[in-house]
């Protein structure tokens, strides 16, 4: 089943505990981002991959690193997680970033406290 | 840069219903339009899309929306909701060329009995 698979789906953690959440897609999809989405201000994007080994910083990516050594996984870093991280993280990916709409994982709530 | 405006926060209909949910966008250019849905506790889903071509768009579940580029708008309609309807609604807007998608801020459906 053609999927973005994301985890953990919950996290509760401490500040400044480093953590990554993993996303994963088996489309051969080149085009690769992650949202947050929090209350009142919809999905923001923090960063996107165009392909392999390419990253840009979407609207909000302070606080966040994320790699792309391969093309099925996109991880997102939180080196230093503040309770202002608190959101529901979604992964997403399409055919290329013109290709149609995305495909979104499940979504990950993260907890920093 | 482009910016999604939904209006509406909040719906609250009865069943059998008539919906129209706005959305309108600030960018001049051509433009690809989306409207992705959220059920509860779920990650969002694509419900219809605009390319090109006839500027009424059949989705899934009964959902259409009609793109009227002199008013950059493309609001969602559905002639009779349902219960199964509730859930948060979401436009997306991609200009040409190598944009990123962007989401407006939702608007949550709530269909009462």
């Amino acid at each position: 089943e053609a999927q973005v698979t994301q985890n953990p789906r919950y996290l509760i953690t401490v500040t400044g505990k480093k953590l990554t959440v993993t996303c994963s897609q088996n489309m051969n999809h080149e085009y690769m981002s992650w949202y947050r989405q929090d209350p009142g201000l919809g999905l923001r994007q923090i960063y996107y991959s165009m392909n392999v080994e390419v990253t840009d910083k979407g609207d909000v990516p302070e606080g966040y690193k994320v790699s792309r050594k391969e093309k099925r996984n996109f991880p997102l870093i939180l080196e230093s997680p503040s309770p202002n991280q608190t959101s529901l993280y979604f992964c997403a990916s399409s055919l290329f970033q013109g290709g149609g709409g995305y495909t979104f994982g499940s979504g990950t709530r993260l907890t920093v406290v | 840069a482009q910016s999604v405006s939904q209006h509406n926060h909040h719906v609250i209909l009865s069943e059998a219903a008539s919906l129209e949910l706005g959305c309108n966008y600030s960018y001049g250019g051509t433009v690809n339009l989306f409207w992705y849905v959220q059920y509860p506790g779920q990650h969002l889903q694509l419900l219809l899309k605009y390319f090109s071509g006839d500027p009424l768009v059949k989705g899934i579940k009964g959902f259409e929306a009609e793109f009227i580029k002199s008013k950059f708008s493309f609001n969602l309609r559905k002639p009779s909701v349902q219960w199964s309807d509730t859930a948060e609604y979401f436009c997306a807007v991609r200009a040409s060329g190598n944009t990123p998608l962007v989401f407006g801020k939702g608007t949550r459906l709530s269909v009462i009995a």
